[in-house]
């Protein structure tokens, strides 16, 4: 297994325009996270995996964004309407479990023009 | 809220010299991690901290957890160009909440 991996690398869209990423985690990793971070600060948390059940969402979290781990693998992260406030760097994460060492893909960009 | 402050935000130095980067929590966390991110990738994890008044080396780096397990530094001895990079300090519950990062950067 060669690590995380996530698709597309970059994105560039229309304002209003919905988007989806996906990543795959490590496969042996039952913990799956989605980060996003802006030029100049550290990944601000999103979401979060065990399996397939979304155990946490940000409050920073709009309805527009969701995300998905339908058969406990890969995840998909689905912006709805996007807005040039959602520009940014999607990350994913994959740990064994709680507590235990998160692993990074090499994230999305998204623009919205 | 937890929140991780850290300082400087930038750092420029020449090769060959020493520095050092501070993390502050405005609470306890489990553990405290140090990861290091270049451009375009994603973090990736040099150290992780759980004991107050813990330090471990990774060879030119030295991290250091305070005894109250509310700060930590990080020690980087004889900067090489290969330092180069945004280091992050994250509190580490069942999720990982980021720092703002330092960006270091050195010069050769």
């Amino acid at each position: 297994d060669t690590g995380v991996s996530q698709n597309p690398r970059h994105k560039i869209t229309k304002r209003g325009q919905n988007v989806t990423f996906r990543c795959d985690p490590i496969s042996e990793h039952n913990r799956l996270y989605w980060y996003r971070q802006t030029l100049g600060q550290g990944p601000e948390f999103l979401t979060y995996f065990q399996n397939e059940a979304q155990l946490e969402k940000s409050r920073l979290l709009s309805d527009r964004f969701s995300a998905e781990r339908p058969k406990g693998s890969f995840s998909t992260l689905e912006i709805q309407r996007t807005e040039q406030g959602d520009s940014a760097m999607y990350l994913c994460a994959s740990s064994l479990g709680p507590f235990r060492e998160q692993y990074f893909g090499p994230g999305t960009r998204l623009t919205v023009t | 809220t937890q929140l991780l402050e850290q300082s400087p935000q930038f750092l420029s130095i020449q090769e060959g010299e020493n520095l050092t980067v501070y993390c502050n929590s405005s609470s306890v966390f489990s553990s405290l991690q140090w990861y290091r991110q270049e451009p375009g990738e994603g973090p990736v994890l040099l150290v992780t901290v759980v004991t107050g008044g813990e330090v471990k080396k990774l060879k030119r780096l030295t991290f250091q957890f305070g005894d109250a397990r509310k700060d930590s530094s990080l020690h980087i001895t004889a900067a090489q160009p290969g330092d180069t990079g945004l280091y992050l300090c994250a509190g580490a519950e069942d999720k990982v909440i980021f720092g703002p990062g330092t960006s270091l950067s050195v010069i050769p």
